[in-house]
């Protein structure tokens, strides 16, 4: 089974809205990462956020993790229709990084 | 930069057929990773392999055998191909060598895509 869980699984909106997309994992963790895959390339990394970490902040990309929760969150601002793209969580499994597991994925489509 | 390459890029087999995904990263890293891509499924990890001459099972192991040749190439071998093991399957490498060493991020190829029948 898959170590993280995202939803919505899908979400549509217009370009210049806010996207949020969450994410809940079952053990406990060092850090959680969150990557961007276009339709038919591989991942690219997005930002990591340490179990230490609340909050973190990348350009238009804010991640929180609440690990009382087991859930972390991506708040992506302002969309834009280049931003259309399927986003997936994932984390180590408490095995420091070595042993990585996805999620399913939210796919996210920003309408122009 | 490269980065980290794959080859080939399309396969498709019979059942039974046996083949070999090649993978190599030019970024010095330590840690590599083979995963697999279904729809809707998101990715699941086949094998990793920690540094140089260790591997381990991932999520899904189970048909699948790899080889940490050096520290720049990973492969991943199909014994005898099933119509289950139909998937992109992705190579990536990372800078992890400790819970507090790398930056942790996953750096990936463009993907192969295999298709059995």
């Amino acid at each position: 089974s898959q170590q993280g869980e995202e939803d919505p699984q899908a979400l549509s909106i217009q370009e210049g809205e806010n996207a949020t997309m969450n994410c809940s994992y079952k053990t406990s963790i060092n850090n959680l990462q969150w990557y961007r895959q276009n339709s038919g390339r591989g991942l690219v990394h997005l930002i990591l956020i340490r179990s230490n970490e609340r909050e973190k902040h990348s350009g238009r990309l804010r991640v929180t993790l609440d690990t009382s929760k087991k859930s972390s969150s991506l708040l992506i601002t302002a969309s834009r229709a280049a931003d259309t793209a399927s986003y997936f969580c994932a984390t180590d499994e408490g095995t420091g990084g070595f042993k990585t597991i996805f999620g399913a994925g939210t796919r996210l489509f920003v309408k122009a | 930069n490269a980065g980290v390459t794959q080859t080939p890029k399309f396969q498709v087999l019979k059942t039974g057929q046996s083949m070999t995904l090649q993978c190599a990263q030019d970024m010095n890293h330590n840690s590599m990773y083979w995963y697999r891509q279904d729809p809707g499924m998101g990715l699941r990890l086949i094998y990793y392999s920690a540094s140089e001459g260790t591997t381990d099972k991932g999520e899904v192991p189970n048909g699948y055998n790899v080889s940490r040749l050096n520290k720049r190439e990973f492969s991943l071998r199909l014994e005898s191909a099933a119509p289950s093991q139909t998937s992109v399957y992705f190579c990536a490498s990372s800078d992890w060598t400790s819970v507090s060493v790398g930056t942790g991020e996953l750096f990936f190829g463009e993907g192969s895509r295999l298709t059995v029948l």
